[in-house]
């Protein structure tokens, strides 16, 4: 069994306030590590997919890190709005070589209120 | 541009009814196709892969079976639904390319199932 862990389970942020999050997996057989943004009543929407240990990737004010030899990934939002409330998932990708096997966290549930 | 639909959005089924979950994707060709599970308080579990027609990857021994009858098109069935079935399903696809590349998973609206 391969368990992707996220921490924490739910956060609740006042607009403006900077916050991150957690992701550990497993480092051994590492492919890829995925981040979704899952909010309510949408699909899930990927964010980043990190490959390399040392891996940063951006999108506005979202970033997110990669440690591939120890096994974590964190994802930091700057100056959360009320729109970025919705749930963070993590998965790491098992990839078969044709197929993407993304095993899922249960997800950070962030909620920004003003 | 791509977009992937599923149907139903809803479905309230009794126990020991079939079950048969939809899911198509346009706009591409030759995808890997996804079904995927949340259940109550749990992560999304990865129930089925297909990296072609007819080509069914299961991941976790269930009730349930899948299908792809068309390239574009994957299904989620069930002979006989369980309580155990309830959840949220997704569908997702990824691009495929022949050789190791890793690609995000674009998912579907899903469809939320409760077996009474």
């Amino acid at each position: 069994i391969l368990n992707v862990e996220q921490s924490p389970q739910s956060l609740h942020v006042q607009e403006g306030d900077s916050t991150n999050f957690t992701c550990s997996f497993p480092s051994s057989n590492f492919y890829a590590l995925h981040w979704y943004r899952w909010e309510t009543a949408k699909s899930p929407e990927a964010l980043f997919v990190m490959t390399l240990n040392g891996d940063e990737k951006k999108k506005g004010r979202i970033s997110a890190t990669l440690n591939t030899k120890e096994g974590y990934s964190y994802l930091y939002i700057k100056g959360s709005q009320p729109e970025d409330s919705a749930t963070y998932l993590c998965a790491s990708d098992f990839s078969t070589g044709t197929a993407s096997k993304l095993t899922f966290g249960t997800g950070t549930r962030l909620q920004v209120t003003l | 541009s791509q977009t992937i639909h599923q149907w139903p959005a809803t479905l309230v089924q009794p126990v020991g009814s079939p079950l048969s979950l939809e899911c198509t994707v346009e706009g591409t060709s030759n995808p890997n196709l996804y079904w995927y599970r949340q259940a109550a308080g749990r992560g999304l579990q990865l129930l089925f892969y297909s990296v072609g027609i007819g080509q069914i990857s299961s991941e976790v021994p269930q009730n349930l079976s899948a299908s792809r009858p068309q390239d574009r098109q994957f299904i989620l069935s069930s002979k006989k639904l369980l309580l155990s079935d309830s959840g949220f399903y997704l569908c997702a696809w990824s691009v495929r390319v022949g050789g190791r590349t890793f690609y995000e998973q674009y998912f579907g609206p899903g469809t939320r199932l409760t077996v009474t």
